[in-house]
This record gives structure tokens, sequence and C-alpha cells, in this order.
């Protein structure tokens, strides 16, 4: 079983749609939460950046962490076209450095 | 304008070759990453340096090699021992490795074909 897990997708909304992305995650000691954006053959670049469970906002993007379920959470208000990519989680313990440990990402399409 | 260069862009090689990606960067980060990216998986972390001269094993480094002789550059080498070379390669910096909220910059990956 893998540390992280994260559906493939495709998910495809409406542009305007709320998109939900999330990440179930095995070990309980991962503290910091990330999700990156990845669009097609580029880097990932860092949307959101999360320490323990709460909530996040950015803009139209909100990250949620609950770490008593181990299951983080990514949303994306109204959604654009150019929103469409893979979306990363990743997550790391506080001892390990910036050993990140990745899902498998989950790619979007939002349709005009 | 900052950034992490990775080059080439694509690159194929035939069997057997050693063949070595090129990444250098400018925003003056002490820690340097090689990352692998198969469709479906996540990234998996290949090799990473926190300082010049010093470098450690991920969780993938068999059949590769790195060096770090300079502080912008940190280039990867896909040796053929490497059963399976044919991947994305994305190379990642940060500020601090030590630093668990340091976040990951990434380049733009260079594409190996292996035939």
């Amino acid at each position: 079983q893998k540390e992280v897990e994260q559906d493939p997708g495709p998910l495809s909304v409406p542009e305007g749609a709320i998109v939900s992305l999330n990440c179930t995650y095995s070990n309980s000691a991962f503290q910091y939460f990330m999700w990156y954006r990845q669009y097609s053959r580029k880097g990932p670049e860092l949307l959101m950046y999360t320490y323990s469970s709460g909530n996040k906002e950015d803009g139209r993007f909100t990250a949620q962490v609950d770490k008593s379920s181990k299951y983080i959470s990514l949303f994306i208000r109204d959604s654009q076209p150019s929103d469409s990519a893979t979306y990363l989680c990743a997550m790391n313990r506080k001892a390990a450095g910036n050993k990140l440990t990745f899902g498998g990402g989950t790619r979007v399409l939002v349709k005009p | 304008d900052g950034g992490i260069t990775q080059s080439p862009k694509y690159l194929f090689r035939k069997e057997g070759q050693n063949v070595t990606l090129s990444c250098e960067q400018n925003l003056n980060h002490d820690a340097m990453y090689w990352y692998r990216q198969d469709p479906g998986q996540g990234l998996r972390l290949i090799y990473y340096s926190q300082i010049v001269n010093d470098f450690q094993k991920g969780d993938i480094a068999e059949g590769y090699s790195v060096s770090r002789e300079k502080k912008e550059s940190f280039p990867l080498t896909v040796t053929s021992a490497q059963k399976n070379p044919t991947a994305f390669y994305l190379c990642a910096s940060s500020i601090d490795q030590g630093a668990s909220n340091s976040p990951l910059h990434f380049g733009n990956g260079t594409r190996l074909t292996v035939t």
C-alpha cells in the first residue's frame, strides 16, 4: 500500500464549478502538507502549504487538513479552463527535512 | 529572473549508454534534488544534496549518479545499470534541506527516452 493515495482522475468539471481534490495517507507522522499544480510537460509549482490540521485559503484555493482522518483536500472555486492540470499532494515529517512523499496526482479538466 | 534550468527538454539514447542530465539554479539555494516521475506514480526521490561536495541517496538511487561541485549545478547521470531509465526527470531546489517547511522549486524537466 502506498503511503499517500490520490485518485488519478481525470476529473472533468464545467467552467465555474468547484473542483474538489483529496489525498489520504497512512503515516501519522506527516505534519507538513502541500499541493502542487503541474501543467503538461512542465515542472510542478507550489500552490498551497499547510502545517498540521486546519484550513488555509488563498484566493480561489482552499486547503484543508484533517489529521485525525489522515485526509487532506484542495478546493478550487470558480474554476477556469486555465486550472486544467495535474494536481499533486505532497507531505513530509518534521524530522525528514525536505524529503517529500508525493501522491500520484489527479488530472483535472475544466471545460469552457 | 531566478529559477531552475534543466536541459535538454527531450533526450533520446540507445540502451547501454550513459547519459547526463543538466540542472542549474540561480536561486542561491543550498539544497538540490532529483526526482523521477512515471505515469500514474508520485515523484520519487533519486538523490539530494544539502551542500556542495555532499549528496545522499534517495529512495531509488540504483543506476544513477550525481555530483555537486558547484552550488548552482547538480547534474544527474543515468547509467546503463538503470534497468528502466525512460521517464520524466525533475530537478528541484530549496533554501534549506534541513527545514521541513522550505518549499521545493522545480525545473521544467527532461524527458528521457531510452530504446
